[in-house]
C-alpha cells in the first residue's frame, strides 16, 4: 500500500522551476524519501533520497520540512526531456526495504 | 549511477510456454532484489523480494509457482513466467538495492508478451 500521495499530473513550460509536492502524513521515524523518475517502456531512475532538511545534486533538490510530512522535488529550469513520471516513495531504506508505487505525478514539459 | 541490467528487453511467447527473465547487478552486490510488474498506463506493482541465498517473499496475491524466483549469486536474480498465459503479459521490472549506498537501482524492464 502506497505511503503517499502526489498530484496526479503537472504541466510546465521549458526553462521553469518544477517544483512537484508529495505528501507523507505517516512517514515513519525510520523512513527515508526517494524519488525516481520515469520515461515510457523504461525502468525507474533514481534521482534524489533525503531525511531531512535540504539535500541537493546536479539534477534536483529536495526539500524535507522539520515535521517530514511532505517532501519536494525540485526540478531546476525543465526541458522538454524532462517530461515523464515522477514518483515519491517513502521507506526504511537501511532495512532492506521495499517500495510501494503509488500513482506517481505526470509531469508535462510544453515548448 | 549504478548498472542493473536485465535481460531480455522484450520478449514473445506461445501460450504455455516458459520464460526466463535476469537482472543483474553490474558494479554492485545485491543481497536483495525486488521484481515489480507493470501494466500500461498504470504504477509498478511489487511481486517479490529475492533474497541471495533464500527463497523469495512474494507479495499478497502473486502466485509463488507461476512466477519462480532464483537468487543464486550476489549480482543475479531470475524470475521464470511458468506456463505463461496471455494475461500474463506485461511489462516486468527487477531492482537491486546497492547497500553501500542504500539506493533501489531499477533495470530497464522486459516487455512480455504471450501470444
Amino acid at each position: 500500500l502506497a505511503k503517499t500521495t502526489q498530484p496526479i499530473s503537472m504541466d510546465s513550460y521549458e526553462g521553469q522551476e518544477v517544483n512537484i509536492t508529495c505528501s507523507h502524513n505517516n512517514i515513519a521515524t525510520n523512513d527515508y524519501i526517494t524519488w525516481y523518475q520515469q520515461f515510457p517502456s523504461q525502468g525507474p531512475r533514481f534521482i534524489i533520497q533525503g531525511y531531512k532538511t535540504k539535500v541537493t545534486n546536479e539534477v534536483a533538490s529536495l526539500f524535507i520540512p522539520a515535521d517530514r510530512k511532505s517532501s519536494t522535488l525540485s526540478l531546476p529550469r525543465v526541458s522538454l526531456s524532462d517530461t515523464a513520471v515522477y514518483y515519491c516513495l517513502v521507506g526504511d531504506i537501511l532495512n532492506f526495504n521495499k517500495f510501494y508505487f503509488g500513482s506517481g505525478t505526470k509531469l508535462n514539459v510544453k515548448p | 549511477g549504478a548498472v542493473v541490467s536485465q535481460h531480455p528487453s522484450w520478449v514473445i511467447c506461445k501460450s504455455g510456454t516458459s520464460v526466463k527473465i535476469e537482472c543483474r547487478s553490474l558494479d554492485f552486490q545485491a543481497t536483495t532484489m525486488f521484481w515489480y510488474r507493470q501494466f500500461p498506463k498504470q504504477s509498478l506493482m511489487l511481486m517479490a523480494t529475492s533474497n541471495e541465498g533464500s527463497k523469495a517473499t512474494y507479495e499478497q496475491g502473486v502466485e509463488k509457482d507461476k512466477f519462480l524466483i532464483n537468487h543464486a549469486s550476489l549480482t543475479l536474480s531470475t524470475l521464470t513466467v511458468t506456463s505463461a498465459h496471455p494475461e500474463d503479459s506485461s511489462f516486468y521490472i527487477c531492482s537491486a538495492r546497492d547497500a553501500a549506498k542504500n539506493i533501489q537501482y531499477f533495470g530497464a524492464g522486459t516487455r512480455l508478451s504471450v501470444l
